[in-house]
């Protein structure tokens, strides 16, 4: 089975501090990985993912993520918080034994403080 | 870019009634999902669709939930007699067919918000 579990699920940072976002998953298989972010009143919005390859993945807006084999690990890093991405950030996980699904972890809320 | 939108961004229904919740996934393609996120919660999956059936659902998708892609565009959510508890924000989303092991990612609308009072 598959599942992805979030550490926190409040995070604050000041501006231009780091962000370290913590995503880990548990999978049979080699998982496709995902980070997603929701803005207030917005839908969800891919960030970056994770399918195969390179394991250090960038997306946008200055994000990006390593996938960790040895750690079941995906986490999400920015080197220097910026006021707007103060927002929702959601991991997830896909697989070639899941089917068509997406697994979503709880989420993390990431407040960045002036 | 193409994208995933749905209507309407608000819908405000008293308990009992029937709702339908309306998506227009990118063209091009294959795979249709509904999940939706009670308020400060987290996103649950409701449903997936493939070739004109459901080919996942939870157990949250219970008889009172339908889907239906009516025409080569459209994607609807149906809820038969809503309850207070269906109040929340519900997501369409897209997938293209990627061939191998289902990696490419899901392309979501901005959501619609029942509230059923």
């Amino acid at each position: 089975a598959q599942s992805v579990t979030q550490l926190g699920s409040h995070v604050s940072v000041s501006e231009g501090a780091l962000v370290l976002l913590r995503c880990n998953y548990s999978s049979s298989v080699p998982p496709y990985l995902f980070w997603y972010v929701q803005y207030p009143n917005q839908g969800l919005q891919l960030l970056l993912k994770y399918t195969t390859g390179a394991t250090l993945v960038k997306g946008i807006n200055g994000f990006e993520a390593e996938f960790k084999k040895s750690e079941t690990s995906f986490h999400l890093t920015k080197p220097s918080a910026h006021m707007s991405d103060a927002a929702e950030y959601f991991c997830a996980v896909s697989g070639s034994n899941t089917g068509n699904q997406f697994y979503f972890g709880t989420g993390t809320s990431l407040t960045v403080i002036p | 870019e193409p994208e995933v939108t749905q209507t309407p961004s608000h819908q405000v229904t008293q308990m009992g009634q029937e709702v339908i919740l309306r998506c227009v996934p990118i063209s091009n393609h294959l795979y249709f999902y509904w999940y939706r996120q009670i308020l400060g919660q987290k996103v649950e999956f409701l449903v997936s669709f493939y070739n004109n059936e459901i080919s996942e659902k939870s157990e949250i998708f219970d008889d009172q939930f339908s889907v239906e892609r009516p025409d080569g565009s459209n994607f609807t959510l149906k809820i038969r007699s809503t309850k207070l508890e269906d109040s929340a924000m519900y997501f369409c989303a897209s997938r293209e067919f990627s061939g191998v092991g289902y990696n490419s990612p899901l392309h979501f609308g901005n959501g619609t918000r029942l509230t059923v009072t």
